[in-house]
């Protein structure tokens, strides 16, 4: 059974934000968020995690709602080179890694 | 995908035919695994490895076997290939201990005719 729900695809504009949403509504305790994306071809590539408080890197932000039961990926300056796949995945820190990938989210970025 | 790397990166085998796809890191991680990503579908977790000598079935095992035999190679066999495992195989490796972050190599793509 899926624990994300992310919608199946979303465009957006070179030089804007991208806000992807993402469902957990049965998330636990002790799962955490992460995000990868796939840029077609390649291998997926990690993104972000997060447990329940907003994070930020180089790439992206995660925005955790205060119940956890979704959240949002934002990359802030979307560029050509982040159009790709991009995979919600909630995972409990004693899974040993294991990732479960749904469908996620076909993002288009277009100039 | 510098640190994982799988050979060979293209195969065509013919149903029953057997063969090995070879994944090797350089990165000194314990934990390796292996996907498969069907087309327009997500990965999905064939076997893992929590560490040298030790092996476990994920979610898609059937029809496949797996070696571990040192830190550095984590490698897949497919017995007697059957069209249904036409795929892009991934191999991973974890870079966080029992956390998600993980590393992918570049990818199988096989084709079983």
């Amino acid at each position: 059974d899926a624990k994300t729900t992310q919608p199946p695809s979303m465009d957006c504009a070179e030089g804007r934000a991208a806000n992807l949403p993402c469902n957990h509504s049965t998330i636990s305790g002790n799962e955490y968020v992460y995000w990868y994306r796939q840029i077609h071809s390649q291998g997926p590539q990690y993104i972000i995690h997060g447990l329940k408080n907003n994070e930020t890197n180089e790439m992206a932000s995660l925005i955790i709602t205060e119940d956890r039961k979704s959240s949002t990926l934002i990359l802030p300056h979307a560029t050509l080179r982040d159009t790709a796949v991009y995979y919600c995945i909630v995972k409990a820190t004693d899974s040993w890694g294991k990732l479960q990938f749904g469908a996620g989210t076909q993002v288009v970025v277009t100039p | 995908n510098a640190g994982v790397t799988q050979t060979p990166k293209f195969q065509v085998l013919k149903t029953g035919q057997s063969m090995t796809l070879q994944c090797a890191q350089d990165m000194n991680h314990n934990s390796m695994y292996w996907y498969r990503q069907d087309p327009g579908m997500g990965l999905r977790l064939i076997y893992y490895s929590a560490s040298e000598g030790t092996t476990d079935k994920g979610e898609v095992p059937n029809g496949y076997n797996v070696s571990r035999l040192n830190k550095r190679e984590f490698s897949l066999r497919l017995e007697s290939a059957a069209p249904s495992q036409t795929s892009v195989y991934f191999c991973a490796i974890n870079t966080s201990g029992g956390q998600g972050t993980q590393y992918f190599g570049p990818g199988t793509r096989l084709t079983v005719l």
